[in-house]
């Protein structure tokens, strides 16, 4: 059964930064899409960016509102996947939330309980 | 941009729908979500109409046009939940959510 499990949430400053992680079982790691998926509180989901795996070259893509500010990235000696967060805003505010994507994408097949990343002064 | 209702409300036992439009939304598979509170997200139908492994059967998926629909036929109380439609084409989308009410 996959397994992911985030870590690193916490409180950061505006304009500071934050690295949450993800930790990953039950599955082919290294053959996995990995995104992050976002949710404010009270609000909807919203997808942030995804890697892709090592045969696809660990393409990145990101969301529009964060690009240029997050990086995703993988270690798949680890089964592990970052989002490094830098000049944080207040409206990054969520609780983040790490999926697989399987092999090829568009399908969140799995999902992590959540890290709460609070941006707050 | 994919529009969902914010709520549907439905009796235990009757048929609930949800829909999710947008232009694109008949040149992509959707996906569907059930999110209960304080619960992360758990996919329900995949490509349109699949169900994944452990996914009761009253759970179904379509798409014509423009929209595409979750049918939640015989609605239990647990079923209860946000339900979030999404797409992928050069990026992912998320519909806005609709909670489903079962009174």
């Amino acid at each position: 059964e996959d397994q992911l499990v985030e870590s690193g949430g916490g409180l950061v400053k505006p304009g500071g930064s934050l690295r949450v992680s993800c930790a990953a079982s039950g599955f082919i790691f290294s053959t996995a899409w990995m995104s992050w998926v976002r949710q404010a509180p009270g609000k909807g989901l919203e997808w942030v960016g995804r890697i892709k795996s090592k045969t696809e070259g660990m393409t990145q893509d990101y969301a529009t509102p964060v690009k240029g500010r997050f990086t995703i990235s993988r270690d798949d000696s680890k089964n592990m996947v970052y989002l490094q967060m830098n000049s944080l805003k207040t409206e990054d505010t969520a609780v983040y939330f790490c999926t697989t994507e399987g092999s090829y994408g568009g399908v969140f097949w799995s999902w992590g309980q959540g890290t709460l990343v609070t941006v707050s002064s | 941009e994919l529009t969902q209702p914010s709520s549907v409300s439905v009796s235990p036992g009757q048929t609930a729908s949800i829909t999710c439009s947008g232009e694109k939304v008949g040149q992509r598979y959707i996906c569907w979500y059930q999110q209960k509170p304080g619960q992360s997200p758990v996919l329900v139908i995949y490509q349109d109409s699949k169900r994944p492994s452990g996914i009761p059967e009253r759970f179904s998926g379509s798409s014509s046009g423009n929209t595409a629909t979750l049918t939640i036929s015989g609605t239990q109380a647990m079923d209860e939940a946000d339900y979030y439609c999404q797409a992928w084409d050069s990026t992912t989308m998320f519909g806005g959510g609709t909670r489903l009410t079962v009174l």
